[in-house]
């Protein structure tokens, strides 16, 4: 089965610094990708997915994430980051041959202003 | 376009007792997953329900069941109440043809708290 690894739990940055969100995952094939995020006592809001194609993609609010299969990764990045950025961003996988959909651990973004 | 909308917002069980929660899917959208969040963890896939059967289950107990009503709005029953249990449960909604592809919509979320 699908796996995804977070590997900071907690990162703090400076408003107007540029952010990168770490996420590995383990599959076999070319998976499904996606960035979620999280504000508190919120559901999860689609920030964007990866099915194939182009390996950077574009989503909501000015980030993007880029698709290494080398790395078996899909950092998500930002710019410059907002105060309303602080959340909790979860990054996730699915697989082409189940519905069963994995997140990870999550990283929580502090942003200082 | 109404989203996903889940019901009740929050939720105090005592242990060995049995609960529903609600999910009303957004428009249009045939398939319902529910996922357990516990706190500080990424969410956990529980089962998905297609049509009104279900179309996948993740690493949890037959006291974890659901159902799925032909508007496709879709309810999760515990029965059997563990302190573990206490979590924010989330229901996701799919359009059609996407299921594959995981595309969902996910609502505010339910919070249960086990005493």
């Amino acid at each position: 089965a699908q796996s995804v690894t977070q590997p900071d739990i907690h990162i703090t940055v400076s408003e107007g610094a540029s952010l990168e969100l770490r996420c590995n995952y383990s599959y076999g094939a070319t998976p499904y990708l996606f960035w979620y995020v999280q504000s508190p006592g919120q559901g999860l809001q689609l920030l964007l997915k990866y099915f194939s194609g182009d390996t950077l993609v574009q989503g909501i609010k000015g980030f993007e994430a880029e698709f290494k299969r080398s790395q078996s990764s899909f950092n998500l990045r930002k710019p410059s980051v907002h105060w309303s950025d602080a959340a909790e961003y979860f990054c996730a996988v699915g697989a082409r041959n189940n519905n069963d959909m994995r997140f990870g651990a999550g990283t929580r973004l502090t942003v200082k202003p | 376009e109404t989203g996903v909308t889940q019901s009740p917002t929050h939720l105090i069980k005592t242990r060995g007792q049995q609960v529903t929660l609600r999910c009303s899917s957004q428009s249009g959208h045939n398939t319902v997953s529910w996922y357990q969040q516990a706190l500080g963890q990424g969410p956990q896939f529980i089962f998905q329900y297609y049509r009104e059967e279900e179309n996948g289950r993740g690493n949890f107990p037959p006291r974890f069941s659901g159902l799925q009503f032909p508007n496709y709005s879709s309810e999760l029953n515990v029965n059997a109440l563990e302190l573990d249990d206490s979590a924010l449960y989330l229901c996701a909604s799919s359009p059609p043809g996407t299921s594959g592809r995981n595309e969902q919509f996910f609502g505010p979320g339910t919070r249960l708290t086990v005493l």
